[in-house]
């Protein structure tokens, strides 16, 4: 079976870091683009970063560039995004999702892991 | 305030059509970047609707159905059922390969 399983999630204080993981199974991971996404409680999706299959291509959004960092272990079937200096506004379930291949839709998404930023 | 716009809320009855639009500009879907729909149900994550603008992946019903034009898309739903009350969201990319979505529309089944 295809699937993501995100983790790392909890409660943090503003500023503080966390780091989410995600692990694939049931495709070759190495082949495929992955990104975080999130959504805020009751509000709609945010695409947070991209990664390409090898790592050497890296894109975020201006919300948390220069904050957050993302990569890839092929060798682990494994995402992760570091997010440093963590604010309230970041407090949202994140979701990891694969690109499909040659399109620019994401097929497979993880259950997502909750993060909240509060003291 | 999302780049791509979508009405925040539509409903019908069981049965009924329903259209849910999505626009953007000529820097996002105008600019030739494919549009994409997801589903998302109470207490789950997204789940693909519609890739590459009108493109059904296996498993979805043919009631669902997705076009493009110009700066604008849209999803169709026809033979409305009380199981496809969920929030509906589309998707493209910018000129700065920033993957967009739009604020999303919940479907109402009266």
């Amino acid at each position: 079976e295809v699937q993501l399983v995100e983790s790392g999630g909890g409660l943090v204080q503003p500023g503080g870091s966390l780091r989410l993981s995600c692990a694939a199974s049931g495709f070759t991971f190495s082949s495929y683009e992955m990104n975080w996404v999130r959504q805020a409680p009751g509000k709609g999706l945010e695409w947070v970063s991209y990664i390409s299959s090898s790592g050497s291509t890296i894109y975020y959004a201006d919300s948390v560039k220069g904050r957050f960092t993302i990569s890839r272990d092929n060798a682990k079937n494994s995402l992760y995004l570091q997010m440093n200096s963590l604010r309230a506004e970041d407090t949202a379930v994140y979701y990891c999702a694969r690109a499909a291949i040659r399109q620019t839709a994401f097929d497979i998404w993880g259950q997502g892991t909750m993060v909240t930023v509060s003291s | 305030q999302s780049v791509l716009t979508q009405p925040p809320s539509v409903s019908g009855a069981p049965g009924q059509r329903v259209t849910i639009s999505c626009t953007g500009s000529s820097s996002n879907i105008g600019a030739g970047y494919d549009v994409h729909w997801y589903q998302q149900l109470p207490g789950t994550a997204p789940k693909l609707l519609i890739y590459g603008n009108s493109n059904r992946p296996s498993g979805v019903p043919d009631r669902f159905s997705g076009s493009k034009s110009g700066t604008s898309a849209s999803l169709a739903i026809t033979g409305l059922q009380a199981e496809d009350e969920a929030d509906y969201y589309c998707q493209s990319y910018d000129s700065s390969l920033s993957a967009l979505f739009g604020g999303g529309t919940k479907l109402t089944v009266l």
